[in-house]
C-alpha cells in the first residue's frame, strides 16, 4: 500500500525553525516527484515546494523562497522540509504529496507559529 | 508566479451535470501544464481525482472527467451524487513551479 506519513509539526515562536519529515512506503522516492503543500485553517491549498524525481531540481513558492529548504534521502525513503525564519502566516497544516501521478497524500502535520 | 483561477462556488442538482474550470493568468491552459484535479471533503486530506488533464486514478468515480475547454482545464461531473459535495482544487505546472487554484466549493442541492 502506498502511504505518506508526515511528522515534525508543532508550536514554534516567530523567527524559529522546524523540520518536517515525510516517510514514504509502498513505493520508492527515486524517480517520483514529491511536493509539500500547506493549508491554513479554512483556506485553500497552497503549493510550497517541489522536487523533480527525474532531474532532482527543487523549486519553491515565492512565499517561502530563501526560508524553506526541501531535501530528499533515498536511503530513508523520506523527504524533508526545513523551515527557518518562521512567520505567523506560515501557520497551517502541511501535507506531503507524491508517488506516481501525485496519487498519494499524507494526513498532514500541523505547524503553529505564535508567541 | 502565475495566478490560477477557479469559480469560488457552484451548485448542481442531484443527477445533474456541472463543469468546473481552471484558468491561468498567463494565457491558455494546455496539456503542458499537466492539469491536476483534487477533491477535499471537510476534515479530510485531499485526494487526487485527475492527473495530466484527463487521466483517472483507480479510485476516481467514472462520473468525473477532465479535459481542456475554451483555454481552461475543466473537470466535468456527470450525474452528481450527494457525496460529491466537496471543495475541488486544480493545480498547474509552470516549468517546475506549481500553482493551485483557489478552489471551488461544489454544493449538490
Amino acid at each position: 500500500e502506498v502511504q505518506l506519513v508526515e511528522s515534525g509539526g508543532g508550536l514554534v515562536n516567530p523567527g524559529g525553525s522546524l523540520r518536517l519529515t515525510c516517510v514514504a512506503s509502498g513505493f520508492t522516492l527515486t524517480g517520483n516527484h514529491m511536493t509539500w503543500v500547506r493549508q491554513a485553517s479554512g483556506k485553500g491549498l497552497e503549493w510550497i515546494s517541489f522536487i523533480n524525481g527525474v532531474t532532482n531540481k527543487i523549486s519553491y513558492a515565492d512565499s517561502v523562497k530563501g526560508r524553506f529548504t526541501m531535501s530528499r534521502d533515498d536511503a530513508k525513503n523520506s523527504v524533508y522540509l526545513q523551515m527557518n525564519s518562521l512567520r505567523v502566516e506560515d501557520t497551517a497544516l502541511y501535507y506531503c504529496l507524491g508517488a506516481g501521478s501525485f496519487s498519494s497524500w499524507g494526513q498532514g502535520t500541523p505547524v503553529t507559529v505564535s508567541s | 508566479q502565475a495566478v490560477v483561477t477557479q469559480e469560488p462556488s457552484v451548485t448542481v442538482s442531484p443527477g445533474g451535470t456541472v463543469t468546473l474550470t481552471c484558468a491561468s493568468s498567463t494565457g491558455a491552459v494546455t496539456s503542458g501544464h499537466y492539469p491536476y484535479w483534487f477533491q477535499q471533503k471537510p476534515g479530510q486530506a485531499p485526494r487526487t481525482l485527475i492527473y495530466d488533464t484527463n487521466n483517472k486514478h483507480s479510485w476516481t468515480p467514472a462520473r468525473f472527467s477532465g479535459s481542456l475547454l475554451g483555454g481552461k482545464a475543466a473537470l466535468t461531473l456527470s450525474g452528481a451524487q450527494p457525496e460529491d459535495e466537496a471543495d475541488y482544487y486544480c493545480f498547474l505546472f509552470y516549468d517546475g513551479d506549481v500553482v493551485f487554484g483557489g478552489g471551488t466549493k461544489l454544493t449538490v442541492l
